[in-house]
């Protein structure tokens, strides 16, 4: 499973958009880009998922360049619930029987 | 949907004594499920697969005399800690799908071995 690598930790104010960035160099072709976020004491909750250009749901934004290398995940307008850590992975995408290997996480604080 | 249900949602004891923990997929059923731990300010650690009807894969290091596992069902997955020490004090949680969407994890468990 490919290897990634993102910051460990990042601070920001309520009301700001956060770009975490992760990079995956070693990226295969039939992997997808999965993000999780995880709060204190809890299992982790899915993001978001995507394989190239740009996804978006109704909590996030995910960008992904032509040569999938790096991905980027957008969250608009973060308030304090949002201080989490949170997860890039990749992997075969919904295959069962596949496990996630888990890196360490960006930790993100939101401040008033 | 895809949802994990975890019990307990944590648990205390002594140390010696064994502790179960089932994992549940509620509304999809799960050939594969996957165990996790993970340790104060640390990220998860996969500690081994289970696979419905077979015996479970374990991960490097994971003693599986320790760590029993058993996946009777499609939908039940348990794993008994036995002969539990204070360093098996952790947060263990589990996670599952079906093939149709990302991995869902359950709420995790608190042990804490005294």
């Amino acid at each position: 499973l490919a290897k990634t690598t993102q910051p460990i930790s990042m601070d920001s104010y309520e009301g700001q958009e956060v770009n975490i960035t992760c990079s995956h160099n070693n990226i295969a072709t039939n992997d997808y880009i999965t993000w999780y976020q995880q709060f204190p004491s809890q299992g982790p909750r899915f993001i978001i998922q995507g394989y190239k250009t740009k996804v978006t749901n109704e909590v996030a934004s995910l960008f992904i360049p032509a040569d999938r290398k790096s991905s980027t995940l957008s969250l608009p307008r973060v308030s304090l619930s949002d201080t989490a850590v949170y997860y890039c992975l990749v992997a075969p995408s919904n295959q069962a029987g596949t496990a996630l290997i888990f890196g360490k996480g960006t930790t993100l604080s939101v401040s008033s | 949907g895809a949802v994990v249900s975890q019990h307990p949602s944590w648990v205390i004891c002594k140390s010696g004594t064994s502790v179960k923990i089932e994992c549940r997929s509620l509304d999809f059923q799960a050939t594969t499920m996957f165990w996790y731990r993970q340790f104060p300010k640390q990220s998860l650690m996969l500690m081994a697969t289970s696979n419905e009807g077979s015996k479970a894969t374990y991960e490097q290091g994971v003693e599986k005399d320790k760590f029993l596992i058993n996946h009777a069902s499609l939908t039940l997955s348990t794993l008994t800690v036995t002969s539990a020490h204070p360093e098996d004090s952790s947060f263990y949680i589990c996670s599952g799908n079906d093939g149709n969407s990302p991995l869902h994890f359950g709420n995790g468990t608190r042990l804490t071995v005294t």
